[in-house]
C-alpha cells in the first residue's frame, strides 16, 4: 500500500457528461500527478499539482481539468466526456518535484464512458 | 519515434528462470529511470529506480542503465509465477515534472 487513495473506484458515465475523480496523496507529499491509462498502454501524463497550482502539463485538451486543496488532496474533472476517455485513470504522489522523485500511484479509477 | 520503447512482448519464461526485460528512450536529457510491475486491473507499483550507469541490485531484480546507449534494463532472477505482472519502463528528465512510461512488457512465469 502506497497511502493514496483514490474515488470512486469504478465509473460509467454517457458520452457529454462530465465526471470528477478524487485522489488523496500520501502523507507528507506535496505534489500530485494525474495519468490517463488506455487498455494495453503505459500510463500518460495529464497534468501535476504543487502547493495548489497546475505545474506541468501533457498532451490533453482543456476539457481536462484539476484542483489541488490545502491538504494536497486533488481532484480531476473531464468535462464532454468522449468514447475514448475510457481508461484506468491513475493519482500519484510524491513529495518534491524534481525528476528524482519516487512517484507512488494510487489504485486508480476505472472510467467507463458508454 | 516514441519516446520510451519496450520489448513488446508477451515474455514466458519457466519457474526458476531470469526473465530480461529491455527499454530505450529517445530524450538523452533523461535522468531517472523506473521499473513498475503492474498486476492485471491493477495500479504500478514500484519496484526499482536507478540514476548512474551501470547495474543496481535489488533482491531478485537487478536493474542496469547505459546512458550512453539510451538504455536501461530490468533482470528478474529466480522468476516465480508472482512475478507474472506487465512490466513498464519509466524516465524522467532532472527538474521535470512527468514520467514517460513504455507501453510495457507482459511476462508470465510458468510453473
Amino acid at each position: 500500500e502506497t497511502g493514496v487513495t483514490q474515488s470512486p473506484t469504478h465509473l460509467i458515465k454517457t458520452r457529454g457528461q462530465q465526471v470528477t475523480l478524487r485522489c488523496s496523496s500520501q502523507s507528507g507529499h506535496n505534489t500530485v500527478s494525474w495519468y490517463q491509462q488506455a487498455l494495453g498502454q503505459g500510463p500518460q501524463f495529464i497534468f501535476q499539482y504543487y502547493r495548489e497550482e497546475e505545474n506541468g502539463r501533457g498532451n490533453f485538451p482543456p476539457r481536462f481539468s484539476g484542483l489541488q486543496f490545502p491538504n494536497y488532496s486533488s481532484e480531476l474533472n473531464v468535462n464532454a466526456l468522449e468514447l475514448d476517455d475510457s481508461a484506468l485513470y491513475l493519482c500519484a504522489s510524491r513529495q518534491g518535484t524534481g525528476g528524482t522523485d519516487t512517484q507512488y500511484f494510487g489504485p486508480g479509477t476505472r472510467l467507463t464512458v458508454l | 519515434q516514441k519516446e520510451v520503447e519496450q520489448n513488446s512482448g508477451p515474455l514466458s519464461v519457466p519457474e526458476g528462470a531470469i526473465a530480461s526485460l529491455n527499454c530505450t528512450y529517445s530524450d538523452r536529457g533523461s535522468q531517472s529511470f523506473f521499473w513498475y510491475r503492474q498486476y492485471s486491473g491493477k495500479s504500478p507499483e514500484l519496484i526499482m529506480f536507478i540514476y548512474s550507469n551501470g547495474d543496481k541490485e535489488d533482491g531478485r531484480f537487478t536493474a542496469q542503465l547505459n546512458k550512453a546507449s539510451q538504455y536501461v534494463s530490468l533482470l528478474i532472477r529466480d522468476s516465480q509465477p508472482s512475478d507474472s505482472a506487465t512490466y513498464l519502463c519509466a524516465v524522467s528528465r532532472a527538474n521535470d515534472y512527468k514520467l514517460s512510461f513504455g507501453a510495457g512488457t507482459t511476462v508470465t512465469v510458468r510453473a
